[in-house]
């Protein structure tokens, strides 16, 4: 069975304070891996996809990284704005599985 | 202009009753779905619809039934709501099913059902 598992459960950073979120995944014949913002009250809002081990994407203060076995999501300098929770899925086999995410507070 | 819009955004109602939400799409996309979000913040699909035929319908009750009444809608009618079905419900679209193209996924802001 396809799981994702996202650590930590929650993080607390200072602002400017960089720091990096993980996502595990053990999935049959990986297609791609997502990440996706998710403000609250909100659906989640579509950010990288992975592809390949070696692979990564920026966007602003966010670099999403992948290996084998894992993503990493970096954020560097975050500002407050930057408070979310941030979802990890991954595309194998139908359906797409989601991680239960990270909630990253940034404060000022 | 919304790309995935759904209504309602919050409904409350009574154990036993049958309820409706609605939602449309207005990027064009071939392929739609609903995502359950539990308490634990756990997003699971439910069903997926492609070109308003079904493609995905992962072991949700025979009291959820989606219909699709063309490629830009797709609406979720659930019979007999339990305590159990209080959730948050997402819709969300794609350019098509994900399986194929890796095309990732455009979510409304979601339905809060509170079933009491």
């Amino acid at each position: 069975e396809d799981q994702v598992t996202q650590s930590p459960e929650a993080l607390r950073l200072q602002e400017g304070e960089s720091s990096s979120l993980n996502c595990s995944y053990t999935v049959s014949g990986l297609r791609g891996l997502f990440w996706y913002r998710q403000d609250p009250g909100k659906g989640p809002e579509f950010l990288f996809t992975l592809y390949s081990a070696g692979e990564e994407k920026e966007k602003e203060r966010l670099k999403a990284t992948l290996t084998k076995k894992e993503s990493f999501l970096h954020i560097t300098a975050p500002k407050p704005e930057d408070s979310a929770t941030y979802l990890c899925a991954v595309q194998a086999r139908t359906p797409l599985v989601f991680g239960k995410g990270t909630r990253l507070s940034v404060i000022a | 202009d919304t790309a995935v819009s759904q209504t309602p955004k919050y409904l409350v109602t009574q154990m036993g009753n049958d309820k409706s939400i609605k939602c449309e799409q207005n990027l064009g996309h071939d392929t739609m779905y609903w995502y359950k979000q539990d308490s634990k913040k756990f997003l699971k699909i439910m069903f997926s619809y492609n070109n308003k035929e079904l493609i995905i319908n992962e072991t949700v009750p025979n009291r959820f039934s989606p219909k699709s009444p063309d490629k830009a809608h797709l609406n979720l009618h659930i019979n007999s709501l339990e305590l159990g079905d209080s959730a948050v419900y997402f819709c969300a679209s794609s350019q098509d099913p994900g399986h194929i193209n890796n095309s990732p996924l455009h979510f409304g802001n979601g339905t809060r059902l509170t079933v009491t």
